[in-house]
């Protein structure tokens, strides 16, 4: 079974932290995306890397970045926590060719003070 | 722009009783179609997905679906439902991006289901 790591579930920053949330997979999946879910706006894409050192924008990229070093890991990155930042986040990826499912992390609730 | 509908936030059902929940996608190209289902504190798990061929597309879990062209829909249905079916479900629509595709998503309907 394809395996999705977020490195931890739970995060608790203060607001101007840099904040990382680390993502792994083991099914050298091309691609890799991060998703934030908020009650009510259901799931919105940040960003997403479909090969190393490549990246592109989603619908809400404001606020973060990301970074994907080597093929299995994918970062989300807070530059300067804000309390709006707030959320849940998730992790996914997929393999490289068209319409293969998506398979997702068990999430990182992250909350900024 | 791609979009999806979910119209029904929260839906409750009897244990053993019928179950759809509605979904609702403008795209201007042939869809693709998924439905998601996310326990709590959990990942989303993927139920089913629709790329063409039969409109009425079979799941896991005992859920099917199908895909209606005229009515732009995609609504999921299962036959009797489980506790164990309580959940979130998230119906999905893909776009083709660079070195791949990205999903938007409904806003979620709530299943609870009643002993």
């Amino acid at each position: 079974d394809v395996k999705v790591t977020q490195s931890s579930r739970y995060l608790v920053k203060r607001t101007g932290e840099k904040v990382f949330l680390e993502c792994v997979q083991d099914m050298d999946h091309e691609n890799m995306f991060w998703y934030r879910q908020d009650p009510g706006l259901g799931l919105r894409l940040i960003y997403f890397s479909y090969d190393v050192k490549m990246k592109e924008k989603g619908d809400i990229p404001e606020g973060y970045s990301v970074s994907r070093e080597k093929k299995e890991r994918f970062s989300l990155i807070l530059e300067s926590a804000s309390t709006n930042q707030t959320s849940m986040y998730l992790c996914a990826s997929s393999h490289g060719q068209s319409y293969q499912p998506q398979h997702f992390g068990d999430g990182t609730r992250l909350s900024i003070l | 722009a791609q979009s999806v509908t979910q119209p029904d936030i929260h839906i409750t059902v009897s244990e053993g009783a019928s179950l759809e929940l509605r979904c609702n996608y403008s795209y201007g190209a042939t869809p693709y179609l998924f439905w998601y289902v996310q326990s709590p504190g959990q990942g989303l798990q993927l139920l089913l997905k629709y790329f063409s061929g039969d409109t009425l597309v079979q799941g896991i879990k005992g859920f099917e679906a199908e895909f209606k062209r005229s009515q732009s829909s995609f609504n999921l249905r299962k036959p009797s439902v489980h506790w164990s079916d309580a959940a979130e479900y998230f119906c999905a629509v893909g776009r083709p991006g660079a070195g791949s595709y990205q999903l938007t998503f409904g806003k979620g309907t709530k299943l609870s289901v009643i002993p």
